[in-house]
């Protein structure tokens, strides 16, 4: 069983592009979760998705960033004209459908880290 | 925000048991501990984590006071692969996110 795949793992992006990262959930999982890791600190949480919606965005930026989940197809988040502040590593996590007595821990991907030039 | 408190670093001599405690004296009935390291900036792993019982797997065993205010992780036994960031964590079961802090910097040394 796959884990959860991001990619790309590295990339580099000039300041006022556009990046793209796409996480595949683990098979059988059907919520994602974004977070980002600043050099030197711990992940903060960004956004939580399901399949075609948003649960809570309480830790995404207002401007710039976005994330979207569609039915078919990995989560993309999106960060459009980059600024150097943007440089971290992004995670995505998955966890499997809720229900009473399962564990419900987040499994985490490897990352991508974004380097913006 | 973080309701962990955490030692910022810990060494541990390879082979014998890590022992990583946490304080978490704000804990609700409803939270559970759980425990999540990373190593080398790779993506953080689960550990384990429980509600009052103590727990224990494959990789570690998870220790909660009876009042529930602290915990401690043991890795039984040590090896130089466990060196990571090590996180501890409270939230609710069904909570949208895990509030990592800055977690316990664990070295094993040969």
């Amino acid at each position: 069983n796959a884990g959860v795949m991001q990619n790309p793992r590295h990339l580099v992006r000039r300041r006022g592009q556009e990046a793209r990262l796409r996480c595949s959930p683990m098979k059988g999982h059907s919520h994602v979760y974004w977070y980002r890791q600043l050099p030197e600190e711990g992940l903060k949480f960004m956004v939580y998705l399901q399949k075609e919606n948003i649960i809570d965005e309480s830790g995404m930026p207002k401007e710039r960033f976005s994330a979207e989940f569609p039915k078919e197809g990995p989560s993309i988040l999106r960060i459009q004209q980059v600024v150097r502040g943007d440089s971290a590593a992004y995670f995505c996590a998955s966890s499997p459908e809720r229900s009473h007595g399962s564990s419900y821990e987040q499994y985490f991907g490897p990352g991508t880290r974004l380097t913006v030039t | 925000d973080a309701k962990t408190t955490q030692p910022p670093s810990m060494d541990c001599a390879e082979g014998r048991a890590a022992n990583l405690p946490c304080n978490h004296s704000t804990i609700s009935g409803n939270e559970y501990v759980y425990w999540y390291r990373q190593i080398h900036s790779q993506g953080p792993q689960y550990i384990i984590h429980g509600l009052k019982n103590n727990e224990t797997n494959e990789m570690a065993s998870l220790i909660i006071t009876e009042d529930r205010k602290s915990s401690t992780l043991i890795l039984p036994h040590a090896t130089l692969r466990d060196t990571a960031v090590y996180y501890c964590i409270v939230r609710v079961l069904f909570g949208n996110q895990f509030y990592f802090g800055t977690g316990t910097s664990l070295t094993v040394i040969p």
